[in-house]
């Protein structure tokens, strides 16, 4: 959805390194969030936030951090990156009424 | 605890034939459901939702999804598949934060590679 965009789409990085996966949005939305992919698991939620005030964890929070610029912008922070956090990355944004959302493109990152 | 179930991991339909994809949700109080597809190097896409009214959904694609409430299923049809129907299918299902609250979040299943053969 062009609506959400993320970036980088692909990044290699080694471990113990910092690296920020950003995202932005223009669909209006408050709440914004952060996913992983990995095979067999299905999306799993890493953080989400319902306005740029409010920041929570989701299940798999452990290992990341994540920061609302604004409305628009929601970055996710591997402070030292590990190879088990080597996945799919989504960002998705969410309508007030149902919770529906709507997702980014992804980013593909590796951790060597 | 809430919950969505995807028993198969794989559906595998000639072109042409009616398909399946099942889906079972466990949550208190109503259930709001989703379905999304997401086609290779692909972010997530809507296909449909049930939130109230009639059980049978129609939604993009051709696709709709019948809730049955006794049995907590949310299973995605299709009357006549197409080879570019081969992609893979999300289920999920809204839960509330707390009781009273209109915040949410989205329980998602493990998700089912459909492949539809010529």
């Amino acid at each position: 959805d062009a609506d959400v965009t993320q970036t980088p789409r692909n990044r290699i990085t080694k471990t113990g390194k910092r690296i920020m996966l950003e995202c932005s949005q223009t669909k209006g939305h408050d709440r914004m969030y952060w996913y992983r992919q990995d095979p067999g698991l299905g999306l799993r939620l890493i953080y989400y936030s319902f306005d740029v005030k409010d920041i929570n964890k989701g299940e798999i929070s452990d290992g990341y951090s994540v920061s609302r610029q604004a409305q628009a912008k929601f970055s996710l922070s591997l402070e030292s990156a590990i190879p088990n956090q080597t996945a799919l990355y989504f960002c998705a944004t969410g309508a007030i009424m149902y919770n529906e959302q709507f997702f980014g493109p992804g980013t593909r990152l590796t951790v060597l | 605890a809430q919950s969505v179930a995807q028993p198969e991991d794989q559906v595998n339909v000639a072109e042409g034939n009616p398909l399946t994809v099942k889906c079972t949700y466990s949550v208190s109080g109503n259930p709001y459901l989703f379905w999304y597809v997401q086609y290779p190097n692909r972010g997530l896409q809507f296909l449909l939702k049930y939130i109230t009214g009639d059980n049978l959904v129609k939604g993009s694609y051709g696709f709709e999804a019948e809730f049955n409430k006794s049995q907590t299923s949310f299973h995605l049809k299709k009357p006549s598949a197409l080879v570019s129907d081969s992609a893979l299918y999300f289920c999920a299902v809204r839960v509330l934060l707390s009781r009273g609250s209109t915040l949410g979040r989205l329980y998602f299943g493990r998700g089912t590679q459909l492949t539809v053969w010529p």
